[in-house]
């Protein structure tokens, strides 16, 4: 099993659609969880932090199973400028960043 | 933008060949992080640099080192380039020995290309 593994995508929704990405993780001991987005030949940028509780950023929801070890982000009303590749970070040690491959997303008009 | 810059932008050496990547991390972070991508995968982790010292290293061999210096920029060096080397490096900074339970954040990377 791999440590991070993502929705292979490509996802291509039209504007206002809501789109759902899923994350499973394999280090039961991990405690840090992210979400970062990358554009194209761009550098990775933090989208948000995921809590335990769930958490939520205007569009933005990420959820967190740690029975299922399992990762979610949800992001309603799409635009164009969500287009990009969003991936899943989990520590896997203290100072050991693991990350998804990451899941293309295309929004249409 | 983040603070973190990372020289040179590009570059392209041959098989068998060293290189110096370079990296200035934001104001204020003690603590670099080095990653690799191929294209189409996620960031690989090489190592973390905290105050000078390697704090934690991924699963890359001996050939790829790095330092620290007392400003916390840092230099990943490659020896021995092979074809698979050619990615994107990125390096990251953050505050803390925890750097992986802190925001990391990315300079814009050096394109490596091995022929």
């Amino acid at each position: 099993r791999k440590e991070v593994e993502q929705d292979p995508g490509p996802f291509n929704v039209p504007e206002g659609a809501t789109v759902a990405f899923n994350c499973t993780y394999s280090n039961s001991a991990s405690q840090s969880f992210f979400w970062y987005r990358q554009d194209c030949r761009k550098e990775p940028k933090l989208l948000m932090s995921v809590y335990s509780s769930g958490n939520e950023d205007g569009r933005f929801t990420a959820q967190l199973n740690r029975a299922s070890q399992y990762i979610s982000l949800l992001i309603r009303d799409s635009k164009l400028s969500d287009s990009a590749t969003y991936l899943c970070v989990v520590n896997y040690n203290n100072n050991d960043m693991r990350f998804g491959a990451g899941t293309r997303l295309t929004v249409k008009p | 933008e983040t603070g973190v810059t990372q020289s040179p932008t590009h570059l392209i050496k041959t098989r068998g060949q060293q290189v110096t990547l370079r990296c200035s991390s934001q104001s204020g972070h003690n603590t670099v992080s080095w990653y690799q991508q191929a294209l189409g995968q996620g960031p690989q982790f090489i190592f973390q640099y905290y105050r000078e010292e390697e704090n934690g290293r991924g699963n890359f061999p001996p050939r790829f080192s790095g330092l620290q210096f007392p400003n916390y920029s840092s230099e990943l060096n490659v020896n021995a380039l092979e074809l698979d080397d050619s990615a994107l490096y990125l390096c990251a900074s953050s505050l803390g020995a925890a750097g992986g339970t802190r925001e990391q954040f990315f300079g814009p990377g050096t394109r490596l290309t091995v022929l």
